[in-house]
């Protein structure tokens, strides 16, 4: 299966809104509402920032929401802060039943 | 508390074994499925694959299938991910994590440290 499709970079100023895409396709983004976004900070292990699309695990900021229309998801950060620089993942389940993530896309909070 | 505690790091040659492990504590281990997921350096995140410890039912990627065995022991609340001829290829970060609420869904809401594996003659 191949990985979900993220653009490689975003950026914004501080304070901004940036969105992250995550194109799949019917086999997976968009057959299932099962789609999750994860923060990696370097060094560190994934943090799951969102699940099920939209929903936000507790403990995370509601700076982060998440959307999806079609084969293509959405990670939005508003209010961007010098903290949320990192790279992002999504991840879908599939009709195979298995996940897959995307390839990663790199946050710079200039 | 929930975590998973990993194995420390490995360094190996090719051709050799390798058999890492993730602890998980402060939950019901049996409940909640465990992916595997591995990062190279500098480069993304690839899902392996799953193990449900209350039955060990699995689940894996194509990628990785037949590549190395995933394995779970609950009697010591362990799961393992584990290589009977590494390749200089597996060099890489491997993470383990729970999943949150099932499968499907398969997000993952608690993640181990990462255990790195590296092969070289």
């Amino acid at each position: 299966q191949s990985a979900l499709t993220q653009p490689a970079s975003v950026s914004g100023s501080p304070g901004q809104s940036i969105t992250i895409s995550c194109t799949g396709t019917s086999s997976d983004v968009g057959g299932y509402n099962y789609v999750s976004w994860y923060q990696q900070h370097p060094g560190k292990a994934p943090k799951v920032m969102i699940y099920d699309v939209s929903n936000r695990p507790s403990g995370v900021s509601n700076r982060f929401s998440g959307s999806k229309s079609g084969n293509t998801a959405a990670l939005t950060i508003s209010g961007l802060q010098a903290e949320d620089e990192a790279d992002y993942y999504c991840s879908s389940y599939t009709s195979s039943r298995t996940l897959v993530f995307g390839g990663g896309s790199k946050l710079t909070v200039v | 508390e929930v975590q998973l505690v990993q194995s420390g790091a490995e360094v190996k040659k090719p051709g050799e074994s390798l058999k890492i492990s993730c602890k998980g504590s402060g939950y019901s281990f049996t409940s909640h499925w465990i992916g595997w997921v591995r990062q190279v350096p500098g480069k993304g995140l690839e899902w392996m694959g799953i193990i449900y410890p209350g039955d060990s039912d699995s689940r894996s990627s194509p990628s990785f299938q037949g590549q190395v065995t995933i394995s779970a022991d609950k009697s010591v609340s362990t799961a393992y991910l584990q290589w009977s001829s590494l390749k200089a290829s597996d060099t890489a970060m491997y993470y383990c994590a729970r999943l949150g609420r099932g499968f499907p869904p398969g997000y993952m809401d608690v993640w181990g440290k990462g255990t790195t594996v590296t092969v070289s003659s």
